[in-house]
């Protein structure tokens, strides 16, 4: 099992969808999470730390469940220029930043 | 503005030859990273720096130098020795702590190298 994984997707939606992405972890003792969006041929670009009890900014939810271990990234009210590839991000115990886990990415289609 | 500046964006290189990626931050972060990254696969750790004169490998390092002699810049070498070196490659940098807040890490542009 991959320490960190994610439904690649495409996830193709309309403009105006609700649309959610899962990732799972592997050690039940990982200490943080984050979502970093990434654009085609770009950098990733931190979106949004994941806390315990779920945190929201504007259009975006991210929640944790550590008894299933994963997290989850909520995009309400699809636009145009959400079209990214997703990466969970997580922060395995006893490990410095240099031990930060990538996901491979979900990638999000937003259309007309 | 603080960032990260990645030098060249593109870049080809015939097998056999040694290139060298530059990355260079003026975030005053003591912490610098090289990643890799491939279609289909998360960011992988080549080498990373928490201090000016010291470097670690990271999960990749095998037929990468790097050299930390300024704070602010962290160079990466790809050498003939890497198999399979076509690549979009990541520089990161951070400010080494312990709490979970926002900016964890701060990427550059990225440079893709390609092998002919």
């Amino acid at each position: 099992r991959k320490e960190v994984e994610q439904d690649p997707g495409p996830f193709n939606v309309p403009e105006g969808a609700t649309v959610a992405f899962n990732c799972t972890y592997s050690n039940s003792a990982s200490q943080s999470f984050f979502w970093y969006r990434q654009d085609c041929r770009k950098e990733p670009k931190l979106l949004m730390s994941v806390y315990s009890s779920g945190n929201e900014d504007g259009r975006f939810t991210a929640q944790l469940n550590r008894a299933s271990q994963y997290i989850s990234l909520l995009i309400r009210d699809s636009k145009l220029s959400d079209s990214a590839t997703y990466l969970c991000v997580v922060f395995p115990p006893r490990g410095g930043y240099n031990k930060l886990i990538f996901g491979a990415g979900t990638r999000l289609a937003v259309h007309p | 503005d603080g960032g990260i500046t990645q030098s060249p964006k593109y870049l080809f290189r015939k097998e056999g030859q040694n290139v060298t990626l530059s990355c260079e931050q003026n975030l005053n972060h003591d912490a610098m990273y090289w990643y890799r990254q491939d279609p289909g696969q998360g960011l992988r750790l080549i080498y990373y720096s928490q201090i000016v004169n010291d470097f670690q490998k990271g999960d990749i390092a095998e037929g990468y130098s790097v050299s930390r002699e300024k704070k602010e810049s962290f160079p990466l070498t790809v050498t003939s020795a890497q198999k399979n070196p076509t690549a979009f490659y990541l520089c990161a940098s951070s400010i080494e702590r312990t709490d979970s807040g926002a900016n964890v890490l701060t990427f550059g542009a990225g440079s893709r190298l390609t092998v002919l």
